[in-house]
């Protein structure tokens, strides 16, 4: 299985702020990278998909890139609703596998 | 819109089966992918598989022997059935559109399984 390795677990930034999430894919998914948000006691709401690609009703604050096997989610301009547990998924091979999770926390 | 709505006991035994059901409006199942994740306490999340808008299956290998996806298309339903379930199985079971690329573009909003006697 591709193991997702993702950092940090937990991080808290002030509002306005730019945070970034990191993911490294143990081989090379090809850009087969999804990242996700998951606010607490809701199911979680797919941001980006093949690294870099917005989804549909998603603020352009949330951004995707890569280099190599190393993926990253940025968020501009944090704002108070974006605490919430963020995952990568890589959806390059079976099994899917997900990141570990990291918990953001708006100050 | 699609919506996904999981259902199905709360609390399962060890050794049973646990069994939900996923119910779909505003989409045919008969098109895409319909998938099982689950999100275990401490956040890990496991995808369990699928089944295809022509009712092919795929499963993750650590799940193979004990897994089983089905659906009724009369009813826009799907349904997971876990064999020989552990406390290990306690989990929140989400079901999930997918697109044929395996993102999940939809989710239902959980169902909680604990797995004790």
């Amino acid at each position: 299985d591709i193991q997702m390795t993702q950092s940090p677990a937990s991080l808290s930034a002030s509002l306005g702020e730019t945070v970034t999430i990191e993911c490294l894919a143990s081989e090379d998914i090809y850009s087969n990278l999804a990242w996700y948000q998951q606010k607490p006691g809701k199911s979680p709401q797919l941001l980006i998909y093949d690294a870099s690609s917005l989804q549909d009703g998603v603020p352009s604050r949330f951004s995707g890139s890569e280099s190599g096997t190393q993926y990253s989610l940025e968020i501009n301009s944090l704002q108070s609703e974006d605490a919430a547990t963020y995952f990568c998924q890589q959806h390059h091979d079976y099994p899917f596998t997900f990141g570990s999770g990291t918990k953001l926390e708006i100050k | 819109e699609v919506q996904l709505q999981e259902s199905g006991p709360g609390l399962v035994k060890p050794s049973q089966s646990l069994s939900l059901t996923c119910s779909v409006t505003g989409y045919s199942i008969t098109s895409n992918y319909w998938g099982w994740i689950r999100k275990f306490p401490g956040n890990k999340m496991e995808w369990m598989g699928y089944i295809s808008y022509s009712g092919s299956t795929s499963y993750n290998p650590s799940l193979k022997s004990r897994i089983s996806i089905t659906r009724d298309t009369s009813k826009n339903q799907f349904f997971l059935q876990l064999n020989s379930v552990t406390t290990e199985d306690t989990a929140t079971y989400y079901c999930a559109r997918a697109l044929p690329w395996g993102v999940m573009d939809a989710w239902g909003q959980g169902a909680s399984v604990t797995v004790s006697s």
